[in-house]
């Protein structure tokens, strides 16, 4: 069975950074894309950052490019997302995804809640 | 910036049918977009119903069905039922690595 489970979120204040790790298993991790999906409160889905199989590709949404750096390590089914300068708009619910790269996202994890405040 | 455009709100009554369009601010959706729909009720996770237009995720009911329609994509949902409210959300591939989400549809069942 296909387990994503989020961890790294907490209470941060603004212009500091944060890492969130997701931990894979249940499935070939270097078969897959890995993503991470975000949900404001109150607000609809917003992907914001993907990264290839090898991590040779690696793709972000225009409002966190240069702030945030996905990456993986395929030795031990983990998934990341640096964050840095966090704005208050960052705060979210933020979901880890897992698919066929160029496709769709066909598991997620349940969340994992980052709020950045003063 | 790509807008991906979806109603913010639709109704069907139990057992009616209902189809919920997945749309571009410029141009056209076609399969090269790989649309993908997500049904997500509050304090869930999204859960993956449909992918590459039209092909059902594992275990989900054959009421839900995706296509191309003109020029948008969409999602079905024929003889809809009570657990079926939910918020819906699709989500295009626009090549590069980069995907967009809609802003979703709340779709309410009375």
């Amino acid at each position: 069975e296909v387990h994503l489970v989020e961890s790294g979120g907490g209470l941060v204040q603004p212009g500091r950074s944060l890492r969130l790790s997701c931990a894979a298993s249940g499935f070939t991790f270097d078969d897959y894309g890995m993503y991470w999906v975000r949900q404001g409160p109150g607000k609809g889905l917003e992907w914001v950052s993907g990264i290839s199989w090898n991590s040779g590709i690696t793709g972000y949404a225009d409002s966190v490019k240069g702030r945030f750096t996905i990456s993986r390590d395929n030795a031990k089914s983990s998934l990341f997302l640096q964050m840095n300068s966090l704005r208050a708009e960052d705060t979210a619910v933020y979901y880890c995804a897992k698919g066929l790269w160029g496709s769709h996202f066909d598991y997620w994890g349940q969340g994992t809640l980052v709020t950045v405040s003063s | 910036q790509t807008v991906v455009t979806q109603e913010p709100s639709f109704s069907v009554s139990p057992g009616g049918t209902v189809t919920l369009t997945c749309g571009l601010s410029s141009g056209s959706v076609s399969t090269n977009y790989f649309p993908s729909w997500y049904q997500q009720t509050p304090g869930q996770a999204p859960r993956t119903l449909i992918y590459s237009t039209n092909t059902r995720s594992s275990g989900v009911p054959d009421r839900f069905s995706g296509s191309i329609l003109g020029n948008k994509a969409a999602l079905t949902i024929t003889g809809a039922q009570a657990d079926d409210e939910s918020d819906y959300y699709c989500v295009l591939y626009m090549g590069s690595g980069i995907w967009v989400f809609g802003g979703g549809t709340k779709l309410t069942v009375l």
